[in-house]
């Protein structure tokens, strides 16, 4: 069955430094890939779109990587601060038709240390 | 702009009871969706519509039911609620017939079933 997980509950990290979230995915082959930020009792709100023949997308302290042959996404958030804190959505698509699959995963929740 | 907004923000049903679940957009919107968001599961998809008129089952449909009278409401219907249908419920939109693009979620609702 297709699955996506992302690689943990939780991730604590000081502030400045890199966060790395991993996305990883079997028995899916996606057209592309959504990441969404999600606060604590508000709805997701989208961050970035990256096709499968993308290799990376960039946004602001945003950077997102897509590897078909790894069947993996990273989602960096570079000099990071604890306004980054928050849990983090990856989403994948099977394609671009009305009758496209879309599967979420379950999520990251970051926490930024001062 | 209000972009997607829903009614109610929290209900308490019992089981049996039915209700509907209002969501409305304010975008023009052709692609519309309802997603449910349980602990440690993600969001997964209870039905779409890809414009007016035209609504199809998603991963998680029973249940449920929707209809698309207009461009601008997508209302969920709940039939006779059961327990296991306590979740968080979000209404999204994404201009285009698919969700391929950015999607544009509401706030939620949160309804316990007692």
């Amino acid at each position: 069955s297709q699955k996506i997980e992302q690689n943990s509950e939780a991730l604590n990290i000081q502030e400045g430094k890199t966060a790395t979230l991993t996305c990883n995915y079997t028995n899916y082959s996606p057209a592309y890939l959504q990441w969404y930020r999600q606060d604590p009792g508000r709805g997701p709100v989208f961050l970035l779109l990256i096709r499968e023949n993308e290799k990376e997308k960039r946004k602001e302290r945003l950077k997102v990587t897509f590897d078909t042959t790894l069947k993996q996404s990273l989602f960096h958030i570079t000099a990071s601060q604890p306004a980054d804190s928050a849990t983090y959505l990856c989403a994948l698509f099977s394609g671009y038709s009305s009758a496209s699959k879309i599967i979420f995963g379950s999520g990251t929740r970051l926490s930024i240390r001062p | 702009n209000a972009g997607v907004t829903q009614t109610p923000k929290f209900q308490v049903l019992k089981t049996g009871q039915s209700m509907t679940l209002q969501c409305a957009q304010d975008m023009n919107h052709e692609y519309m969706s309802w997603y449910r968001q349980d602990p440690g599961m993600g969001l997964r998809l209870i039905h779409y519509s890809v414009g007016a008129g035209i609504t199809d089952q998603g991963e998680v449909p029973n249940g449920y039911n929707v209809s698309r009278s207009t461009t601008e409401d997508f209302p969920l219907r709940l039939l006779s609620a059961a327990p296991s249908q306590t979740s968080v419920y979000f209404c999204a939109s994404s201009r285009g017939g698919s969700s391929y693009n950015e999607q544009f979620f509401g706030p939620g609702t949160r309804l316990t079933v007692l």
